[in-house]
């Protein structure tokens, strides 16, 4: 059994401050990682990418993975009201074509 | 310039009936899936067909029958709608070339079975 945990949260932050969202895995054979952001009543956006161990960073947002450690996260620096949302975790499997397996989410809300 | 796109946004049945939900991706991905997503958010993947071919199939009553014309188009059809059927219930895409994987979701369909 594959599994992605997340802390389910909610987890709260002020307005500008850094939101650090955790992630880990079960799998040591899991290759790609996601993190998909989901406002409520919308459907999952893909908002970062990791494939290999590091940071990578794109804008306000920082992916950082430990494939030793079967850990991802994701930081979100000085965060906004509209950051307040579901973020998902996914994992690409080491097999099965395609399938990605996700966490349940952790919600986040910024207060201004 | 939608990516994927499903058809309809809403939908409200009663139970037994027969439903059936589009989905098209204009992304040119190969991949395609249908997911299901309760109503304590948890996204759990349903099925996946790769060129029109059956790749995924998890754990669903055989009430559930994917169908894929082309590797653009992933329907649904669903018979004899039970109350647990109600979700959202999204579609996505994925290009498989280069080991991206990246899945862009549809807007998601949202079954009310009353």
């Amino acid at each position: 059994q594959k599994e992605v945990e997340q802390n389910s949260g909610p987890l709260s932050v002020p307005e500008g401050a850094i939101a650090s969202l955790n992630c880990t895995y079960s799998d040591r054979g899991s290759q790609s990682f996601f993190w998909y952001r989901q406002y409520s009543g919308k459907s999952p956006e893909l908002i970062m990418s990791i494939y290999s161990n590091g940071d990578k960073e794109d804008g306000r947002f920082t992916a950082q993975l430990n494939k030793a450690s079967q850990y991802v996260s994701l930081l979100i620096r000085d965060s906004q009201p509209s950051d307040s949302a579901t973020y998902l975790c996914a994992v690409k499997g080491g097999s099965t074509l395609g399938r990605l397996y996700f966490g349940r989410g952790t919600q986040l809300t910024v207060w201004p | 310039d939608t990516a994927v796109s499903q058809t309809p946004k809403y939908l409200v049945t009663q139970m037994g009936n027969d439903k059936s939900i589009k989905c098209e991706q204009n992304l040119g991905h190969d991949t395609m899936y249908w997911y299901k997503q309760d109503s304590k958010k948890f996204l759990k993947i349903m099925f996946s067909y790769n060129n029109k071919e059956l790749i995924i199939n998890e754990t669903v009553p055989n009430r559930f029958s994917p169908k894929s014309p082309d590797k653009a188009h992933l329907n649904l059809h669903i018979n004899s709608l039970e109350l647990g059927d109600s979700a959202v219930y999204f579609c996505a895409s994925s290009p498989l070339a280069g080991a991206s994987y990246e899945q862009y979701f549809g807007p998601g369909t949202r079954l009310t079975v009353t």
